[in-house]
């Protein structure tokens, strides 16, 4: 069974780092893209970026362009989504999935809520 | 890029269909097979209903299709039941440089 757990709620102040991470099991993490989704309080989905943890490629939407870094570690296939100073905009709802090429997310992981508040 | 075009809420009674539409450009909807459709719950992840237009995942009950023409990609949902009632948000690839996109969901309310 393919699963993606994400790690636990988070509460930060603006300027703090933050990484957040997505371990999967039940497939070969090394050959699917895993993707990266913000919803903001009340508001729709968002694609952030994806990854493809074979050969580390990867690629962000436009507007998260330089305001995150997604990762990902084969070794123990979790992949990881950080802030190096995060805004209270960035208080939302992250959810981490797996893409199917560059078509479809077919497994989501929980969701990590990232509160950030001074 | 703007996000993909999608009602804002839509409603029919238990036993109905209903139908929400997507809205792209020769970009994304029109160009590629490759929309899917999401219900999200709340409070809870977003579920793939449909892929590469009018796919169903094993799981996903047969009141749930999909189709596509021209621009615009449809989800409809017959034999409406309670349980329906959620958000629905169509994705399509693109060739632009943000790569996919989604639409700005839909509120199914079933009355």
């Amino acid at each position: 069974e393919v699963q993606l757990v994400q790690s636990g709620a988070e509460v930060k102040k603006p300027g703090e780092s933050l990484k957040i991470s997505c371990k999967t099991s039940g497939y070969d993490f090394s050959t699917y893209w895993i993707g990266w989704v913000r919803q903001m309080p009340g508001k729709g989905l968002e694609w952030m970026g994806i990854i493809f943890p074979g050969d580390s490629d990867t690629r962000y939407s436009p507007s998260f362009q330089g305001q995150v870094t997604i990762s990902a570690d084969k070794s123990i296939s979790t992949a990881y989504l950080q802030w190096s100073s995060l805004k209270a905009s960035d208080t939302a709802m992250y959810y981490c999935a797996r893409r199917l090429g560059l078509r479809y997310f077919d497994s989501w992981g929980q969701g990590t809520l990232v509160t950030v508040s001074s | 890029q703007s996000a993909l075009t999608q009602p804002a809420s839509v409603s029919g009674s238990p036993g109905q269909s209903i139908t929400i539409s997507c809205t792209g450009t020769t970009s994304d909807v029109g160009g590629y097979d490759y929309v899917s459709w999401y219900q999200q719950h709340p409070g809870k992840a977003p579920k793939l209903m449909i892929y590469d237009v009018s796919n169903r995942p094993s799981g996903v009950s047969n009141r749930f299709s999909g189709s596509k023409s021209g621009n615009t990609a449809s989800l409809t949902i017959s034999g409406l039941q309670a349980e329906d009632e959620a958000n629905y948000y169509c994705s399509s690839y693109t060739s632009s440089s943000t790569h996919m996109l989604f639409g700005g969901g839909t509120k199914l309310t079933v009355l």
